[in-house]
Parts: structure tokens; C-alpha cells; sequence
């Protein structure tokens, strides 16, 4: 079964500096890949995804994430955050071979706090 | 342009009490799914659906029903409401493989 590890709970930064989210998953096969963003008191949304093609997708509001398939891994990264980027971030995986029915597995979340 | 829209926001229930919670989405998605969302727990799945008329159980589907009599609609009940059961409950729907569209969630408290 598929699983994702968020290695970090909470990820303090100060402002204008760069952040990277770590997210690793377990899977042998082919997968893909999410990033979603959850601000306080709101559903979520999604930032980003990777399903084939180029390992740098660049998602909204400045973020980007890199998929390396020998380390299983899909890493948030920003070069410089906002104050209004304090949020959780929820890295999800699911299995292309599901050409219709697509069950997301999720991690535990980082929560990203950005002060002055 | 609604998307997912949940109802109620906010409920207060006491323990043994129950209710249902719905989902209603316009975008026409075959796919949807109601999870819980719990402190350092992430998201879990309790119950999904494929389609109209059809249900099937997640990670944690004891002490829930579900029912999808209409293809925009997904409904959640809770029979017989526990403290355990407080929670963060979100519905999402998707058209594969592009991820999922997100409610903006139920604050359910049990007391």
C-alpha cells in the first residue's frame, strides 16, 4: 500500500526567506504526485501536481516542487515566502494505474508559519 | 461556479444524537469521497463513491453511513454520534487523474 511521510509537523521561516517542505513516499511503481494547500479554517486546494513528463512542476503562488523518483521523494520548495503563505501543506500520492477511480493518500501535514 | 459545497459549516451534536451532512458538487464529477481531518492525522478516508448509486468503504468508515442517490450529491450520516467522531470532515469530488476539489469543510463537535 502506498504511504507518504511528511518528515516535518512545523516548519517556522521568516519572511522573504526560502522554505522547503520535505515529502517522501513508499511505492515501487509509478505514482502521482500532489502538493495541497490548506489556509486556517478553509478546505483544501490544490498547488501543484506531477503526473509525467518534466521532474520540476511549478504550481501557484510562487511554488514549485521536484520529483526524484531514486529518492522517492517530492520536496515543496519557495525561494522567498509571504506572511500570507502561513498555512498546512498536505503532500498526496495515487496510483496512475487507476484510470478512473483515483484514491489519494495523504500525509500528515507541515505547518508552514511565516513571521516578520 | 460553486464547486464543493458543504453543509452545515458548524454543528454542536451531544453524544447518541445523529445527523447527516451533504455534499453537493456542479462540476459533474463521477468520483467523491468524504474524509476526517484530526490533528497530526492528517486526512483519512472514510467512505467513497464511483458513481450514482454506489458506495464503498475507506480507512475509517465505522460509525458512518453514506448514501448517492443523485450523482451531485454525497451524503455522510452518523447513526448514533460519539465524542470520538468530533471532528473535521471534508468532501471532495474528482475527475481523474487531476486531483481532487475540496469542500471547505464541517466543524463537527460532539459533546
Amino acid at each position: 500500500a502506498q504511504s507518504v511521510t511528511q518528515l516535518d509537523s512545523q516548519v517556522p521561516v521568516f519572511e522573504e526567506a526560502p522554505v522547503e517542505l520535505r515529502c517522501n513516499y513508499s511505492s515501487s511503481v509509478s505514482v502521482y504526485l500532489f502538493w495541497y494547500v490548506q489556509y486556517p479554517n478553509q478546505g483544501l486546494q490544490l498547488l501543484l501536481k506531477y503526473l509525467s513528463g518534466s521532474t520540476l512542476v511549478k504550481g501557484i503562488n510562487g511554488f514549485e516542487a521536484e520529483f526524484n523518483k531514486s529518492q522517492t521523494s517530492f520536496h515543496l520548495r519557495k525561494p522567498s515566502v509571504h506572511i500570507s503563505d502561513t498555512a498546512e501543506y498536505f503532500c498526496a500520492v495515487s496510483d496512475p494505474k487507476n484510470t478512473g477511480f483515483q484514491k489519494l493518500v495523504f500525509g500528515t501535514g507541515t505547518r508552514l508559519l511565516v513571521s516578520p | 461556479n460553486a464547486g464543493v459545497t458543504q453543509t452545515p459549516k458548524f454543528r454542536v451534536l451531544k453524544t447518541g444524537q445523529s445527523m447527516t451532512l451533504l455534499c453537493a458538487q456542479d462540476m459533474n464529477h463521477e468520483y467523491m469521497y468524504w474524509y476526517r481531518q484530526d490533528p497530526g492525522m492528517g486526512l483519512r478516508l472514510i467512505h467513497y463513491s464511483v458513481g450514482e448509486g454506489t458506495t464503498a468503504k475507506g480507512e475509517v468508515p465505522d460509525g458512518y453511513n453514506v448514501s448517492r442517490l443523485k450523482k451531485q450529491n454525497f451524503l455522510l450520516g452518523l447513526e448514533s454520534a460519539a465524542p470520538s467522531q468530533t471532528s473535521v470532515y471534508f468532501c471532495a469530488s474528482s475527475y481523474s487523474p487531476y486531483g481532487y476539489t475540496f469542500g471547505s469543510g464541517t466543524r463537527l463537535t460532539v459533546v
